[in-house]
């Protein structure tokens, strides 16, 4: 079982406002992520972190942005919210020597 | 970069019939293969990997086979049961430690009773 934890779970939000994702995990991994997957299931990697104050952009260009203070923390930002941010946002991470990407359960978030 | 292709997008069989997915990469350094699973509402997990200098995997129902000549690799899952019903994803990463997983779009497995 996975220590990665992701809250809020479902979130509406007007178009406008400020909405942090956070994400947590307990297994003192290094290496943490953030996927995007739209309604079509695909996932595409929109921030990822090394370490501690590490933070390099995805794959997929996002507007949010993220931050690595503490191991164990990797919250995702949205500063002013808009309808095409309505997704479900994805928290995993790993050991840097290990090859198992554990995820979280998910946030689904609507902005309307 | 890596990309990845998964087919086919959704499958339908009955139950106890096989179901097999496939998948090609096109980065020649990449060595590390896994299958995750997506059950509605939940995120994806681990279910089976394999290594480029092994061919064959086999976890109890499921087994994953890997063609490095031929840079494709395959999910099969046999007898299947209506709780192997979910999105499955297979992913490619190479061995270097700063890279990443790319994962194909998914296939949808629906097992019918």
């Amino acid at each position: 079982e996975a220590d990665i934890y992701q809250t809020p779970r479902y979130l509406v939000i007007g178009t406008g406002k400020k909405i942090t994702l956070e994400c947590s995990q307990t297994m003192g991994h290094d290496k943490m992520y953030w996927y995007q997957q739209d309604p079509g299931m695909e996932l595409h990697l929109i921030h990822y972190s090394y370490g501690v104050n590490s933070t390099e952009k995805g794959d997929l260009s996002s507007e949010s942005t993220v931050s690595r203070i503490r191991t164990e923390h990797f919250p995702l930002t949205l500063e002013s919210a808009r309808p095409s941010h309505t997704s479900q946002y994805l928290c995993a991470s790993r050991r840097v020597s290990g090859n198992t990407i554990y995820f979280g359960e998910g946030s689904w978030l609507t902005v309307v | 970069g890596e990309n990845v292709e998964q087919h086919p997008s959704t499958l339908s069989v009955q139950e106890g019939d096989s179901a097999v997915i496939k998948c090609t990469y096109s980065d020649s350094a990449s060595n590390y293969f896994p299958w995750y699973k997506q059950e509605l509402g939940k995120g994806p997990q681990l279910i089976i990997d394999i290594r480029s200098n092994v061919g064959e995997k086999k976890d109890q129902r499921i087994a994953v086979t890997l063609n490095k000549t031929a840079k494709h690799f395959s999910l099969h899952i046999t007898e299947t049961q209506p709780e192997d019903s979910a999105v499955y994803f297979c992913a490619a990463r190479s061995n270097s430690g700063y890279s990443t997983l790319t994962f194909g779009k998914g296939t949808m497995l629906l097992v019918s009773p």
